[in-house]
């Protein structure tokens, strides 16, 4: 089944320590991005991949990290979580940048104390 | 990429066909009109999109004006499993690798 796996599903961790979502998707997906969800802001991305070793900043990067050493997974690293990344965190994955539909991962409600 | 407006909030009977409709009156000539749903705080699922020819599938059809300042998505036979906020995106071939979600559109289905 074609899909996108993040991980963890819930996470409450404390102010500072650092922390990693994982995501994979096991459709051979050249392109790969993450967005944060938050109440009457809606979906905004927060970093992309367009293949291995290319990524590039979204609309709200900061404090945030990203690495793509393989097609399939795209791990978002907070080095140093502060309360205001507390929010629901999406994965997404696609062909590519035209005419293709996105795929996205079930979520990550992270809260940070 | 262009903007998109939808009405807040839609209420369709159960069984019958909700018609969700969105203006992006500065769309361009190379920018597709998309549809993505998000039930409760699930990850959004596309479910069209279409550049300016109607379009169909398994879960809705995609309506756009010949002007292409508007389109509406139909859902046939509305179900209970329906009930989601339902967003519609423009986005160029060129533009940046991103969906750009805006308040979308609350459609309650009800039994």
């Amino acid at each position: 089944e074609a899909q996108v796996t993040q991980n963890p599903r819930y996470l409450i961790t404390v102010t500072g320590k650092k922390l990693t979502v994982t995501c994979s998707q096991n459709m051979n997906h050249e392109y790969m991005s993450w967005y944060r969800q938050d109440p009457g802001l809606g979906l905004r991305q927060i970093y992309y991949s367009m293949n291995v070793e290319v990524t590039d900043k979204g609309d709200v990067p900061e404090g945030y990290k990203v690495s793509r050493k393989e097609k399939r997974n795209f791990p978002l690293i907070l080095e140093s979580p502060s309360p205001n990344q507390t929010s629901l965190y999406f994965c997404a994955s696609s062909w590519g940048r035209v005419n293709t539909e996105a795929f996205f991962g079930q979520g990550t409600r992270l809260t940070v104390v | 990429d262009a903007k998109t407006t939808q009405p807040p909030s839609m209420d369709c009977a159960e069984g019958r066909a909700a018609n969700l409709p969105c203006n992006h009156s500065t769309i361009s000539g190379n920018e597709y009109v998309y549809w993505y749903r998000q039930i409760h705080s699930q990850g959004p699922q596309y479910i069209i999109h279409g550049l300016k020819n109607n379009e169909t599938n398994e879960m809705a059809s995609l309506i756009i004006t010949e002007d292409r300042k508007s389109s509406t998505l139909i859902l046939p036979h509305a179900t209970l499993r329906d009930t989601a906020v339902y967003y519609c995106i423009v986005r160029s071939q060129e533009g940046a690798q991103k969906l750009v979600f805006g308040q979308g559109t609350r459609l309650t289905i009800n039994p």
